[in-house]
């Protein structure tokens, strides 16, 4: 049973490029929840996405944005790329929005120069 | 002042030793309370989870929630070089819309 697969494992980009990236939920998960880490620091609350809608959203600027498809996999957009989106950005799934039994991947490094 | 506060550590401890790993927290409205574990370059992987207060066993890991102080621990016991991580408190409620709120992590290295 394959567990939360996220794409790519590493990423540079250069500041004000767009950057997607990808996660594929546990089988059997209908919901995914997307997070930043700072270096140091707990995971920070992006959104949430069920039943391929926003279901809730952390406080994050409009430059981060996202999608869900038919098939639970999501994806999580961030335009104009500032350095300090440089983070660990991880997604979690869950069957239904229960979020304290969510399952996280392994996580996307993001660097930004 | 943050909703959860954690100390970074790093805790330093022999194997065998018990250790323990505290979380404050703010808001008394909180009704979840999860302990994760995140080793270097993975995600946090779900150790366990409390409602309300209470402990909570599982094989050499404890959890305890004392809402009254609004403090949660986790306790192992004979530690591993294997539980050397970073441990994440995490909560929840109503007042968080029911999304969790992390704690920065407290990084633990178990010496052999």
């Amino acid at each position: 049973d394959a567990g939360v697969t996220q794409s790519p494992t590493h990423l540079i980009k250069t500041r004000g490029q767009q950057v997607t990236l990808r996660c594929s939920p546990k089988s059997g998960h209908d919901t995914v929840s997307w997070y930043q880490q700072a270096l140091g620091q707990g995971p920070q609350f992006i959104f949430q996405y069920y039943e391929e809608e926003e279901r809730q959203r952390g406080n994050f600027p409009d430059r981060f944005s996202g999608h869900q498809f038919p098939n639970y996999s999501s994806e999580l957009n961030v335009n104009a790329l500032l350095l300090g989106d440089s983070a660990l950005y991880l997604c979690a799934s869950s069957l239904g929005q229960a979020p304290y039994e969510q399952y996280f991947g392994p996580g996307t490094r993001l660097t930004v120069t | 002042q943050k909703e959860v506060e954690q100390d970074p550590g790093p805790l330093s401890v022999p194997e065998g030793a018990i250790v323990s790993l505290n979380c404050t927290y703010s808001n008394s409205a909180f009704q979840y309370f999860m302990w994760y574990r995140q080793y270097s370059r993975k995600g946090p992987e779900l150790l366990m989870y409390t409602y309300s207060s209470g402990n909570k066993e599982d094989g050499r890991f404890t959890a305890q929630v004392d809402k009254s102080s609004k403090y949660i621990s986790l306790f192992i016991r004979d530690s591993q070089p294997s539980d050397s991580a970073t441990y994440l408190c995490a909560i929840e409620g109503v007042d968080s819309n029911y999304q969790l709120i992390w704690g920065a992590g407290t990084k633990l290295i178990i010496k052999p």
